[in-house]
């Protein structure tokens, strides 16, 4: 009965190797969230989408894109991955923006070779 | 306080013993503020989300208050069992828009 799910759960890409990682809810959440969190350090937050508004956060680079096909669906291309981006992302929703508490899946473990 | 802190970073905990730490926050421009759990290898497990100052909830053996005008809130684990054992996240929302502003996290050991 998982709500939220990432696949995989680890990934491993070479250095500059475009990668994938998908989220999916079967909570019809209008909001989704990726997260990214460095070894020790808090996540911080990638983007958003209210259903299919997409919001990108100003400090997020532009390496990283989103994509949302539909209300179940999120994922995150990124397009050229440095060793700097090796971390946990977490994809997460809500039912509305604003004082909701957020769903999160289990996490990918990205590492870049 | 330009972002959110916890502390301590870690804490090892005696089975049956309780214990509390803190989330500091900027007051400035506050929506919300959120506990998560999050054990090894498992998803980040939302405890409480709370609004109002003065605000204190509860689930189970697990506390938290909420002081919106100094910036801090409290996690209090009650007769701390090693299923307690996690790293607690807290997060606080300056707008409507329902974006996360992380803590580092305090990890939680609990030991028989």
């Amino acid at each position: 009965d998982a709500m939220v799910i990432q696949n995989p759960r680890y990934q491993v890409t070479q250095f500059g190797k475009p990668v994938t990682l998908s989220c999916s809810q079967t909570l019809n959440h209008n909001v989704m969230y990726w997260y990214q969190q460095k070894s020790s350090q808090a996540p911080k937050l990638l983007f958003h989408y209210y259903d299919k508004d997409f919001n990108n956060e100003a400090d997020t680079p532009d390496n990283f894109q989103s994509r949302r096909p539909n209300t179940s669906f999120c994922f995150l291309d990124i397009r050229s991955p440095g060793l700097g981006d090796a971390a946990m992302y977490l994809c997460a929703t809500s039912r509305g923006q604003g004082g909701y508490e957020q769903y999160f899946g289990p996490g990918t473990r990205l590492t870049v070779t | 306080i330009l972002n959110v802190e916890q502390s301590p970073q870690s804490l090892h905990v005696q089975e049956g013993d309780s214990t509390n730490f803190t989330c500091s926050f900027p007051s400035s421009n506050f929506y919300a503020l959120h506990w998560y759990r999050w054990e090894t290898a498992k998803s980040p497990e939302a405890l409480f989300v709370m609004t109002l100052n003065g605000d204190e909830k509860k689930k189970g053996r697990i506390s938290a208050t909420l002081n919106t005008k100094e910036g801090y809130s409290y996690l209090y684990i009650k007769g701390s069992q090693p299923e307690d054992s996690a790293t607690y996240l807290c997060a606080d929302e300056t707008d409507s828009w329902g974006k996360l502003q992380f803590g580092a996290g305090t990890q939680v050991v609990v030991t028989p």
